[in-house]
């Protein structure tokens, strides 16, 4: 079955620095998600990608799904403290695009003023 | 708000007391979905329905659990003689599905259960 990887499992920047967060599979990706989660809260839709190679962005938040489409990176320039978080990327399991999405364990994010 | 609405938030049961969720999607999406997810895990996929056709069920998903969408607008997700391995967020999500492919896949805030 297929397995995300997210690395880091945390983070903690300085605010305004930029961070990446990773996601890596064992499989070919046919769509990748990402969301923020608050603790004990739902999942706030980030971005989705279904494309190798492609690029979306979104305020300060950059996401892309590498060409052979085994890999997504999530990029955040000058981070805020509104950016903490858990960041969970999730990947479609079949080529129709079901959305029954496995996910990674995801990144939790901690931003120090 | 026109997000996707879920009901209750929260609930804590008994052993062996049957429990139900509500999901309430965006309005027009035909896609619905039930995903459950444990304390540092992510979300786990159990059901989801086009229209009110459930497609498919996860092996996650027991006899004991039961989903229906009646009408293709709301979903409810049951829950029957609960068991504290039950205890987990029940999150509900939607989206458009046009041709081959699935839309942008917005989730609720969740229903959090508790088995006591």
């Amino acid at each position: 079955s297929q397995e995300l990887e997210q690395s880091p499992q945390s983070l903690i920047v300085q605010e305004g620095k930029n961070l990446t967060i990773n996601c890596t599979s064992s499989k070919t990706l046919y769509g990748l998600y990402w969301y923020k989660q608050k603790y004990g809260e739902g999942l706030i839709f980030l971005m989705m990608l279904q494309k190798g190679g492609e690029e979306k962005s979104h305020e300060k938040i950059t996401a892309k799904l590498d060409e052979k489409k085994q890999q997504s990176s999530l990029h955040i320039t000058a981070s805020q403290p509104s950016h903490a978080g858990i960041y969970l990327c999730g990947a479609d399991k079949e080529t129709q695009g079901a959305q029954k999405l496995v996910f990674g364990q995801g990144t939790r994010l901690t931003i120090n003023p | 708000d026109t997000g996707v609405s879920q009901d209750p938030r929260h609930k804590i049961t008994k052993r062996g007391q049957n429990v139900t969720f509500r999901c309430d999607p965006i309005s027009e999406h035909n896609r619905l979905y039930w995903y459950r997810q444990t304390l540092g895990q992510g979300p786990e996929f159990l059901t989801y329905f086009q229209n009110e056709a459930q497609l498919e069920k996860s092996r996650l998903l027991s006899d004991r659990f039961s989903a229906e969408r009646p009408k293709g607008s709301f979903s409810t997700l049951e829950i029957q003689r609960t068991e504290q391995g039950d205890s987990a967020m029940y999150l509900c999500a939607s989206s458009l599905r046009t041709g081959g492919l699935g839309g942008e896949l917005f989730f609720g805030e969740g229903s959090r259960l508790t088995v006591l």
